[in-house]
């Protein structure tokens, strides 16, 4: 199993470009989560799904959107980046009523010029 | 008041010392209590959860939660190198998890 995989690993952006980050996993969870961790501020939730056809918002929503699009799959897309959605984007998967043993990729580091 | 409020160190100790980790809350409803271990550029793995008050062991590994307190701890024994990390709480209730900003731990040899 690889768990929670994530691509790119790494990518730089112009302000105003577009890109989707994809996330996988192969555990069979039904829910998974996006978040972002900045220095100092600590892993904040963007976007959720609680089931395959369901997403709801986090903390940091704005700018962001998603697509569940399978079970085993959810993206983020950054519309039109900015420097301030410089940060290290992680996915995450866990059983419903399991919010307590998510399960985390490697992450996405995120530069917007 | 922040709902979770973690020390982001860096916190050093000598090889074998025993290391204690801690985090205090305000929100009386979480039910679940973790600890997560973050290694650099990784994503975090769980080390531990439990959802009731009192010790939880694992190996070298203590969680400890005092819920009258609104208060946990993460101690680890006979620390190695192998354990400098960030280390994050987290607890939740109802599926929303709220993460500490980490401590970052440092073992010297």
């Amino acid at each position: 199993n690889a768990g929670v995989t994530q691509t790119p690993k790494f990518q730089v952006l112009k302000t105003g470009q577009s890109m989707t980050l994809q996330c996988a996993q192969d555990m069979n969870h039904n829910s998974m989560y996006w978040y972002r961790q900045d220095p100092g501020m600590g892993l904040r939730l963007i976007y959720y799904s609680a089931s395959e056809g369901t997403t709801d918002k986090g903390e940091v929503p704005n700018g962001y959107n998603v697509s569940r699009l399978n079970k085993r799959e959810f993206s983020l897309r950054l519309e039109s980046a900015a420097p301030s959605q410089t940060s290290v984007y992680f996915c995450a998967s866990s059983e419903p009523g399991g919010g307590e043993t998510q399960y985390f990729g490697p992450g996405t580091r995120l530069l917007v010029l | 008041q922040k709902e979770v409020e973690q020390d982001p160190g860096p916190l050093s100790v000598p090889e074998g010392a025993i290391v204690s980790l801690n985090c205090t809350y305000s929100n009386s409803a979480f039910q679940y209590f973790m600890w997560y271990r973050q290694y650099s550029r990784k994503g975090p793995e769980l080390l531990m959860y439990t959802y009731s008050s009192g010790n939880k062991e694992d190996g070298r590994f203590t969680a400890q939660v005092d819920k009258s307190s609104k208060y946990i701890s993460l101690f680890i024994r006979d620390s190695q190198p192998s354990d400098s990390a960030t280390y994050l709480c987290a607890m939740s209730v109802n599926d929303k998890i709220i993460f500490g900003k980490g401590t970052r731990l440092h073992i010297l040899p």
